[in-house]
């Protein structure tokens, strides 16, 4: 089975504070993504990456940051934290083939910023 | 764009009765079309997709999809409803030259009554 673990399930950080959250997979995946989750917006593309050291901004990418230096792991950074990134961050990872690929998602990191 | 519509945001059923979650999609070209629920709490969970080939698609726990390319339509359906199916459920897609992160719904939150 696919394995897509992360850091941490919850977490308070102080405003301007920075912040990590780690994701790692075990499938050897290409693709790796970072989303947030809000009650009714459903879930939206932050940053992802598909090959080591390789980033793509998502919809919402402001005042986010990630860094991908192994295949298996992909962090997301707050450079510094504000109320409004208050939210649960996913990550998730998938293989190529063209898009048909599943992603498959870690358990999520509920943020709270004070 | 491509866009993802679920124009509820709750479902209400009986349990033994059928269920309905009704997502819609708006891409350019073949769509590759995504199911995921969501207990409380608990990162996404891949429940079936559309690739090609047979418009109805059979996924986990009993649930199954039908695409329908004239009305743009991907719901999700299940003939006999568990209390255990209540969660939230995600529609997303992605289209066929994309490279991309897949495009999500704002989610539907099912509930089934004993």
């Amino acid at each position: 089975d696919v394995k897509v673990t992360q850091s941490s399930r919850y977490l308070v950080k102080r405003t301007g504070e920075k912040v990590f959250l780690e994701c790692v997979q075990d499938m050897d995946h290409e693709n790796m993504f970072w989303y947030r989750q809000d009650p009714g917006l459903g879930l939206r593309l932050i940053y992802f990456s598909y090959d080591v050291k390789m980033k793509e901004k998502g919809d919402i990418p402001e005042g986010y940051s990630v860094s991908r230096e192994k295949k298996e792991r992909f962090s997301l950074i707050l450079e510094s934290a504000s109320t409004n990134q208050t939210s649960m961050y996913l990550c998730a990872s998938g293989g190529l083939a063209g898009g048909r690929d599943t992603q498959y998602f870690g358990p999520g990191t509920r943020l709270t910023v004070l | 764009a491509q866009s993802v519509a679920q124009p509820e945001d709750q479902v209400n059923v009986a349990e033994g009765n059928p269920l309905t979650v009704k997502c819609t999609y708006s891409v350019s070209g073949n769509p590759y079309l995504f199911w995921y629920v969501q207990y409380p709490n608990r990162g996404l969970q891949f429940l079936l997709k559309y690739i090609t080939g047979d418009n109805l698609v059979k996924g986990s726990y009993g649930f199954e999809a039908e695409f329908n390319k004239s009305q743009t339509s991907f719901h999700l359906k299940k003939p006999s409803a568990l209390v255990s199916d209540s969660a939230l459920y995600f529609c997303a897609v992605r289209a066929y030259q994309a490279g991309t992160a897949l495009i999500f719904g704002k989610g539907t939150t099912l509930s089934v009554s004993s």
